[in-house]
């Protein structure tokens, strides 16, 4: 498939839990995102690469938040001690230039579930 | 970033043309107007993006007026597979690069 890939799909963890979820952009493309949507709500902004430099990470909401993307590829989102409020999607989107209005390709998310 | 208002909801037919308005009254001079669209348990997708007047693809149609304060995405002949919510985006935060996504817009469409 050529589209944005993550991984796993679900996940339920226990309160206080650390966890890590992986996304698989497009091949190629230089940017790439993290969204986090509430239910019912749009998807908000929580930090953006551009090849392996994490440029922005403002968005993250606490400092239990970690993001990689060592090789420029593959980003991994880090959770730790998971708390109930952080249940959510998780999405990930990349594009193929850095320029501003470039479409976003998102990935299908991982529902995150906190006991 | 200039704020978006767009109704709710919107219930509609199949067959029938749907037109979803988004405000944006204090939209900047170089601001595009972009248009995402997403199913139930699926990421966002573009749908389409403007400057001015009007913009057509092979999904929807966007309308621009000359003062930009408004935009209106036209889904010709919805089927129930358009069933979904739009977002309206304006401008985008040009040092982070990201989408500021709204409620949008929960478009059910009725057989």
């Amino acid at each position: 498939g050529a589209g944005v890939s993550q991984s796993p799909r679900y996940k339920v963890a226990k309160r206080g839990q650390d966890v890590a979820l992986r996304c698989d952009p497009i091949s190629g493309h230089v940017s790439l995102f993290w969204y986090q949507q509430a239910l019912g709500q749009g998807p908000e902004f929580l930090t953006y690469f551009q090849n392996e430099a994490q440029l922005d990470k403002s968005g993250l909401p606490s400092d239990r938040f970690f993001a990689e993307r060592p090789e420029g590829s593959v980003s991994t989102l880090k959770i730790q001690r998971t708390q109930q409020e952080d249940s959510a999607v998780y999405l990930c989107a990349s594009s193929s230039t850095s320029g501003v209005y470039n479409e976003q390709f998102f990935g299908p998310g991982t529902r995150l579930t906190v006991l | 970033l200039a704020k978006t208002t767009q109704p709710i909801s919107m219930d509609s037919y199949e067959g029938q043309e749907v037109n979803i308005t988004c405000s944006h009254n204090n939209i900047a001079t170089n601001d595009y107007i972009t248009w995402y669209q997403q199913f139930p348990s699926q990421g966002p997708r573009f749908i389409i993006q403007g400057y001015k007047t009007k913009v057509t693809n092979e999904v929807a149609s966007l309308f621009i007026p000359a003062d930009r304060k408004s935009s209106t995405l036209s889904l010709p002949r919805v089927s129930l597979s358009d069933t979904a919510v739009y977002y309206c985006l304006v401008g985008v935060d040009t040092g982070r690069r990201a989408l500021t996504f709204g409620s949008g817009t929960r478009l059910q469409v009725q057989p």
